[in-house]
């Protein structure tokens, strides 16, 4: 069964990097793509990148363009996420999610169960 | 740049049907997708592509499009079904998610 594990969150001052996880297993990892999805407290789900299931195509939403790098480790079955200049308007949980099969119009369809992020002084 | 609105509360009696409303503009030419996200909890995919349920996904669970306006629908709801609900497309290279809405069983 399909099993989604992040890591990495923590509290960081704002403009540091943080490194985000998550250990896949119960799939073909390299056979699909993969998602970020943040959600800060209280609020509604946000989109924050796909990678394609090579890694040859990442897409990311404009509020984390050119800050934020979705990759794939295949070697390990980890999806990650690097965060550079991090914003306290970045507080959030990051969760990660499959791309269903059938593409990008078929919906995220299995969710890791998040990890926060907290930007703060 | 593309937007889904949802209403942001909806309530039903227990054993009624729901329906929660998605619109935007040119989603009558995309897929929509529907999640439920309960307190504390991951959200759970249960439409994709307009009206697809993902195995195991309950049959009163269904979705529709008309026009610019997708639609999921909960009949028979229960109790458990207390949740938010959020929309999704896929537009030009963007996930984009509705707003979220709110449904109370009263």
């Amino acid at each position: 069964q399909v099993q989604l594990v992040e890591s990495g969150g923590g509290v960081v001052q704002p403009g540091r990097p943080l490194r985000l996880s998550c250990a896949a297993s119960g799939f073909p990892f390299s056979d699909y793509g993969m998602h970020w999805v943040r959600q800060a407290p209280g609020k509604g789900l946000e989109w924050v990148a796909l990678i394609s299931y090579d890694g040859g195509n990442k897409f990311y939403a404009d509020s984390v363009k050119g800050r934020f790098t979705i990759s794939k480790d295949f070697s390990r079955d980890t999806l990650l996420l690097q965060m550079n200049g991090l914003r306290p308007e970045d507080t959030a949980v990051y969760f990660c999610a499959t791309q269903n099969y059938g593409g990008n119009t078929a919906g995220l369809n299995s969710w890791g169960q998040g990890t926060l992020v907290t930007v703060s002084s | 740049s593309f937007e889904l609105t949802q209403p942001p509360s909806v309530s039903v009696s227990p054993g009624q049907t729901a329906t929660i409303t998605c619109s935007g503009d040119t989603l009558g030419y995309k897929y929509a997708s529907w999640y439920q996200q309960k307190p504390g909890q991951s959200p759970v995919l249960v439409i994709y592509q307009d009206t697809k349920r993902p195995s195991g996904m309950p049959e009163r669970f269904s979705g529709s499009k008309s026009g610019n306006t997708a639609s999921l629908t909960i009949s028979g709801t229960q109790a458990m079904d207390e949740a938010d609900y959020y929309c999704q497309a896929w537009d030009s290279g963007t996930v984009v998610f509705g707003g979220g809405t709110k449904l109370s069983v009263l």
